[in-house]
Formats: C-alpha cells, structure tokens, sequence
C-alpha cells in the first residue's frame, strides 16, 4: 500500500528546544516537500526535494532545515523552535516518470506541532 | 507570485443539493490544477486532476472544470451526501512541482 507515513503526529515543545518531524514514503518517488497549515493561510511550502542531495527553500523556510540523504526519507529539523511554528505540518510526495501536469501529490496525515 | 482565492469559504446544504465551489488563480502559466478533500484530522486526498491543457475532468459525482485563460475552476458535487462533508482545497501546480494552495471550502452536508 502507497503511504507517506510522518512522526510524531502531535507534539508539544518548548521555544528553542530542537525537533525533527520525521516524513517517509514506499513509493520510491523522487520529490518530496514540506508543507505548513495554518488558518486563514492555506497551506505554503517550507522546503522541497527533487532528488538525493536536492533540496531548496519553498515560500516559508526561515527556521527550518531538511535533508535528503536517502529518496524515502525527508525529515525536517526545527532548530530552535519559537511560538510562531506553532502548525499544522504536511509532508508531501510524487514521483516521475511523466510531465509535470500529469502529477499528483500524495500528503501525510499531518504533524501538529504546539510551540509554547 | 501566485495566488488562489476559494469562494465560499463554508457552506451548508441538505442531502441531495447539487453544489459547486469555485477555485481562482492569478497566474494562467499552470501545469495543472487539482482538488482535494482534507477531513479532520487526516491529511489530504487528491480527487480529481485537470492538466493544463484540458476543459474538465469527472470521477463518479464529481466533475471539474478548468478555465485556465480566465484563471478560474469550478468543483461541482451531485446530490451531496453527509459523507461529502470535509474542506475541499484547490491547488495550481507551478515551477518547481510546487503547489500554491486556496484557504479551502469548508462543506456540511446535513440530514
């Protein structure tokens, strides 16, 4: 079965303790992205992989770092967390071959993160 | 930069109403434009996909439209069911594979 899994589902934290939200997928897609949910905002994205080693910043990345060293894997680290990380978070995923319009994303459940 | 605009964003409607929610975009340069549903505390399926180059697409009740010239879309639902209930997203993919979202519809469907 196609899944994108991301851990953990919830978590409460405090400012400036460091976190990774882990993201994995078992469709050997080669993009990947983070995304963040927030009322009134809609979804915007953080950062985005093409490929092992491939990453760049999306709309919103500033306080945030991913990796890619492995094509399942994409977790993202906040290093010193502040309120205003305070999402709803969206790991994402699509493979090629085919054209871009051809594509559909396939999302996570959804990491809810609580900054205090 | 691009934009999406959803309109409205909630709605109520009884079982068996006929419903369309509309989807807006500033930029016409577009790979494709895609609904999806989002419930409570799940993340997000896709429903229907409308490359750029196309007028429509249907899956069983659903049918979508896209007007890529005018920057518009349309969600058309027929004879609702409380099932359909959730909040219906529209999304443009751009450079990048990048998808620049609307804020939603948030659908109820009552008995």
């Amino acid at each position: 079965e196609a899944q994108v899994t991301q851990n953990p589902r919830y978590l409460i934290t405090v400012t400036g303790k460091k976190l990774t939200v882990t993201c994995s997928q078992n469709m050997n897609h080669e993009y990947m992205s983070w995304y963040r949910q927030d009322p009134g905002l809609g979804l915007r994205q953080i950062y985005y992989s093409m490929n092992v080693e491939v990453t760049d910043k999306g709309d919103v990345p500033e306080g945030y770092k991913v990796s890619r060293k492995e094509k399942r894997n994409f977790p993202l680290i906040l290093e010193s967390p502040s309120p205003n990380q305070t999402s709803l978070y969206f790991c994402a995923t699509h493979g090629r071959p085919g054209p871009i319009s051809q594509e559909t994303q396939y999302f996570g459940p959804g990491t809810r993160l609580l900054v205090l | 930069k691009q934009e999406v605009t959803q309109i409205p964003a909630a709605l109520s409607v009884p079982e068996g109403e006929n419903l369309v929610l509309n989807c807006s975009f500033t930029d016409s340069a577009i790979y494709n434009l895609q609904w999806f549903r989002q419930d409570p505390g799940k993340g997000l399926t896709s429903l229907l996909l409308i490359q750029s180059s196309q007028r429509e697409q249907t899956s069983g009740r659903l049918n979508a439209s896209l007007d890529k010239s005018s920057g518009r879309s349309t969600l058309y639902i027929a004879a609702s069911q409380p099932g359909d209930s959730a909040t219906y997203l529209c999304a443009v993919t751009g450079t990048a594979s990048k998808l620049t979202f609307g804020t939603g519809t948030r659908l109820q469907v009552t008995l």
